[in-house]
């Protein structure tokens, strides 16, 4: 079955230290977004790719950093520069060029926590 | 400036009775879609429904159904004869359709946590 996969589960960091959180779908879709989530709050977007090596930054940018080698890979790097890193993160991937119809798939989501 | 608004943080129902979850958004783009996403414990976003800003008719699916008034810009959610299992965070989320090509075009509430109660 199709699918978005985000590996591991759980994450646990040492402060100062970066930490990769992994994201490959097999839906052949163009687009691919990383999501942030505290809380009992909403999604907040990190960055998200169109195409392979083209990414862009979404709103909450800063202390991340992304690649988009493949097609079916959009690896998070969380960086030492990010202040506040303990948080929920989504992955999620869509079709493009179908107009605002087309919704986010999302995999199961990587719970960082740093201390 | 606030997109999607859901100003129920928690809401209760009993089993089998039906429950509206609200949601209103704010958009000036004439072709935008409606998403609701049901958020469960474990942490996976599962898609609900769509409804285009075009569609004349409510979405349904199953169990589910969006009340759209496009006139109010408001898009709630109908759970009808609802189930344990629907005891979940449930989000509403826009997308525009002016910026498909640019990214960035998802736009999510607050979320409203939903207990169904035995």
């Amino acid at each position: 079955d199709g699918g978005i996969t985000q590996s591991p589960k759980y994450l646990f960091r040492k402060e100062g230290q970066n930490v990769t959180l992994s994201c490959e779908q097999n839906l052949n879709h163009d687009a691919m977004y990383w999501y942030r989530q505290d809380p009992g709050q909403g999604l907040r977007l990190i960055y998200y790719s169109q195409i392979v090596n083209d990414f862009q930054k979404g709103d909450i940018a800063e202390g991340y950093s992304v690649s988009r080698e493949k097609k079916e890979s959009f690896p998070l790097t969380v960086t030492s520069a990010q202040k506040n890193p303990t948080a929920f993160y989504l992955c999620a991937s869509s079709i493009t060029g179908t107009g605002p119809s087309s919704p986010l798939h999302f995999g199961n989501g990587t719970r960082l926590t740093v201390t | 400036a606030q997109k999607i608004t859901q100003t129920q943080p928690g809401m209760f129902v009993q089993e089998k009775e039906a429950v509206t979850l609200d949601c209103t958004y704010d958009t000036s783009d004439p072709s935008y879609g409606l998403f609701w996403y049901k958020q469960p414990s474990s942490g996976e976003m599962i898609f609900l429904i769509y409804q285009g800003s075009y569609d004349q008719q409510n979405a349904t699916e199953g169990r589910y159904s969006l009340n759209f008034q496009k006139a109010r810009k408001s898009a709630n959610l109908v759970i009808s004869a609802s189930q344990l299992g629907d005891s979940a965070m449930y989000f509403c989320a826009m997308r525009e359709g002016h910026r498909d090509n640019y990214g960035q075009n998802f736009v999510f509430g607050p979320g409203t946590r939903l207990s169904v109660l035995p």
